[in-house]
């Protein structure tokens, strides 16, 4: 089964609202965590990394969390807009093989005008 | 920059037959990996090839297969195709080397088989 699980499949917030996205993991020995947003007929794009010794990464309006004793990703989206709307994943690396991304099932992020 | 580049983006296929997809990675870009997304099963890795040798494997069967070429650019192909083969198909192309490089995906092939 899946080892990078999602605990929500949707998620609907307010525009102008923070969002807060959630993953859980299984495997202690990750190295890197990413999270990816997939909008409709498109590839998924890169949004944020974090490496495994660190518990906190913030980009432009994205904050990423890493809680290593529960083994809990979360991506957080200040002042969520419109063009937020996408399926979001997070991705694991194991062991170092860099090319393989072990993605969760997906969150579905719906921004209400 | 032109992005990574995916042909066909749409395919139908019959039962039994195969096909192969193509994949231009990024200008300099020595790694591409393929990924299989269907609503199912979310996106799974399929491989990953780096200067032209597999580097990384997932657990598909031995009908998927790939290879890449000395200007990076990818194909994969699926034989004997089967209905469950149905997915968008996405390949991402990195840097490659050692460590974490980001990734850059493709929109992806759209495979129907029936």
């Amino acid at each position: 089964g899946e080892s990078v699980g999602l605990h929500l499949p949707t998620l609907s917030v307010q525009e102008g609202d923070n969002s807060i996205i959630n993953c859980a993991y299984s495997n202690s020995a990750s190295d890197y965590f990413i999270w990816y947003k997939q909008e409709s007929g498109k590839g998924p794009q890169f949004i944020i990394d974090i490496r495994s010794n660190m518990d906190k990464r913030q980009g432009q309006r994205v904050t990423v969390l890493l809680n290593k004793t529960v083994k809990h990703l979360s991506l957080q989206i200040a002042a969520t807009q419109p063009g937020d709307s996408a399926v979001y994943f997070c991705a694991e690396i194991r062991g170092g093989s860099q090319g393989n991304l072990i993605f969760g099932k997906g969150t579905k992020l719906s921004v209400k005008p | 920059k032109a992005g990574v580049t995916q042909t066909p983006r749409y395919l139908i296929k019959t039962r039994g037959q195969q096909v192969t997809l193509s994949c231009s990675p990024i200008s300099g870009h020595r790694s591409v990996s393929w990924y299989q997304q269907t609503p199912g099963q979310g996106l799974q890795f399929l491989f990953e090839y780096f200067s032209e040798t597999q580097r990384n494997k997932g657990n598909f069967p031995g009908r998927f297969s790939g290879r890449q070429f000395s200007n990076s650019r990818s194909e994969m192909n699926v034989s004997t195709l089967e209905l469950g083969d149905s997915a968008l198909y996405l390949c991402a192309s990195s840097l490659g080397g050692t460590g974490f490089y980001e990734q850059y995906f493709g929109p992806g092939t759209r495979l129907t088989v029936t």
